[in-house]
């Protein structure tokens, strides 16, 4: 069964400073990975997808890296803003079934003015 | 740029009565997904829906829930019976080709069971 995991928890980090946020799975047999924002109360927005195939993909300031053997992605996150502050979702969509999504817990991200 | 809608945003309801939670995919979009969110909780997959049938549900999504596509635009999750638990945010999503595409979610209906 396939199970993520999001390190850390939380994250609370002054403005412009760039940073990291982790994401592991336990079953390496994926279709992708999507990185997900939400903000408090709303829904699901998505970010980047990573085919299972490709080693990272970038969009503006963020950048997501995947090592499918190790089981890990980061999301990158340049230049941070106040307006970035959310809680970070990573999910992975596992072969063999519907491509549901499963999803870690989050990194709710806190950026100081 | 196209999104999925889902009304109602917040749905009361007494314990016991039925629910149902509407959802508008994106019209090109083929694979339809529910997933539910109790507060404080990772995002749950319950069912996804392919070609009119289920095809996969989660050991969540019991005998009180069902999926319904009545016609071309409109997809929607029914809760027969519900109970205190079901207290949740529920999000639809869906995907335009499965697991080679991402899958686009709405805003969610929060359900507060009373």
């Amino acid at each position: 069964k396939q199970e993520v995991t999001q390190i850390p928890a939380a994250l609370s980090v002054p403005e412009g400073e760039n940073l990291v946020l982790n994401c592991s799975f336990t079953d390496s047999a994926i279709y992708n990975l999507q990185w997900f924002r939400q903000d408090p109360g709303k829904g699901l927005t998505s970010l980047l997808l990573i085919q299972s195939s490709q080693r990272e993909q970038t969009s503006g300031r963020l950048n997501a890296s995947l090592d499918k053997s190790s089981g890990r992605s980061t999301l990158y996150i340049a230049a941070s803003q106040p307006g970035d502050s959310a809680t970070y979702l990573c999910a992975v969509a596992t072969q063999g079934g519907s491509e549901k999504l499963v999803f870690g817990k989050g990194t709710k991200l806190t950026v100081n003015p | 740029e196209p999104e999925v809608t889902q009304t109602p945003s917040h749905q009361v309801t007494q314990m016991g009565q039925e629910v149902i939670l509407r959802c508008v995919p994106i019209s090109n979009h083929l694979y339809f997904y529910w997933y539910r969110q109790i507060l404080g909780q990772k995002v749950e997959f319950l069912v996804s829906f392919y070609n009119n049938e289920i095809s996969e549900k989660s050991e969540i999504f019991d005998d009180q829930f069902s999926v319904e596509r009545p016609d071309g635009s409109n997809f929607t999750l029914k809760i027969r019976s519900t109970k205190l638990e079901d207290s949740a945010m529920y999000f639809c999503a869906s995907s335009e080709t499965g697991g080679y595409q991402p899958q686009h979610f709405g805003d969610g209906t929060r359900l507060s069971i009373l």
